[in-house]
């Protein structure tokens, strides 16, 4: 059974400060793993997607990482604002049958302050 | 383009009763997909449609559950009867069909109190 773990559960940082999220993985038998960000009361928007051949997507500030063997994946940010605080969310996903079941982390709270 | 949409926003209902959540997904999205999320714990796969087929409904906590796409458009989720723990914020997503690294485009989510 598949399980994600993210850490750290939470984060709060002064405005300019470079992140790193941590996603890990039991399974590696995975066919992509996705980064979410949910702002409060609003759906879950995606951020980058990486293959299970790729070892990184770049978008903008955000830089994500995949290392399928060792069950890692980093979400890097760089020059954090303000306006990047939100949950952020790894998504593991697998193939099952006709359907690719994705597996969720828990998240984690990043707040930026000014 | 609309993006994915979901009614209502917050139902609060008395453990017994019965309640039925709606998915809009993304005109000419063929997979839609339900989530939810019990407080404290991960985001949980429920069900998996391809229009009007389940393509997979393995994440589904018990025959309470009915979820149903008639004609491939908008789905809905019925809860019947309402148990306090089913209480939890439902995602709906949609996507394109073809391969499934076509990203999911999610709702905002209802939010499910019972009581």
């Amino acid at each position: 059974k598949q399980e994600v773990t993210q850490i750290p559960a939470a984060l709060s940082v002064p405005e300019g400060e470079n992140l790193v999220l941590n996603c890990s993985f039991t399974d590696s038998a995975i066919y992509n793993l996705q980064w979410f960000r949910q702002d409060p009361g609003k759906g879950l928007t995606s951020l980058l997607l990486i293959q299970s051949s790729q070892r990184e997507q770049t978008s903008g500030r955000l830089n994500a990482s995949l290392d399928k063997s060792s069950g890692r994946s980093t979400l890097y940010i760089a020059a954090s604002q303000p306006g990047d605080s939100a949950t952020y969310l790894c998504a593991v996903r697998r193939r099952a049958g006709g359907s690719y079941i994705p597996t969720f982390g828990r998240g984690t709270s990043l707040i930026v302050h000014p | 383009e609309a993006g994915v949409t979901q009614f209502p926003s917050h139902s609060v209902i008395e453990k017994g009763q019965t309640v039925t959540l709606r998915c809009d997904p993304i005109s000419g999205h063929d997979n839609l997909y339900w989530y939810r999320r019990v407080m404290g714990k991960e985001i949980k796969f429920l069900l998996h449609f391809v229009k009007e087929s389940k393509q997979d409904e393995s994440g589904m906590p018990n025959n309470r559950f009915l979820a149903e796409r008639t004609g491939g458009t908008y789905s809905t989720l019925k809860v019947q009867p309402a148990e306090l723990e089913d209480s939890g914020v439902y995602f709906c997503a949609s996507s394109q069909s073809g391969t499934v690294s076509y990203e999911q485009y999610f709702g905002p989510g209802t939010r499910l109190t019972v009581t």
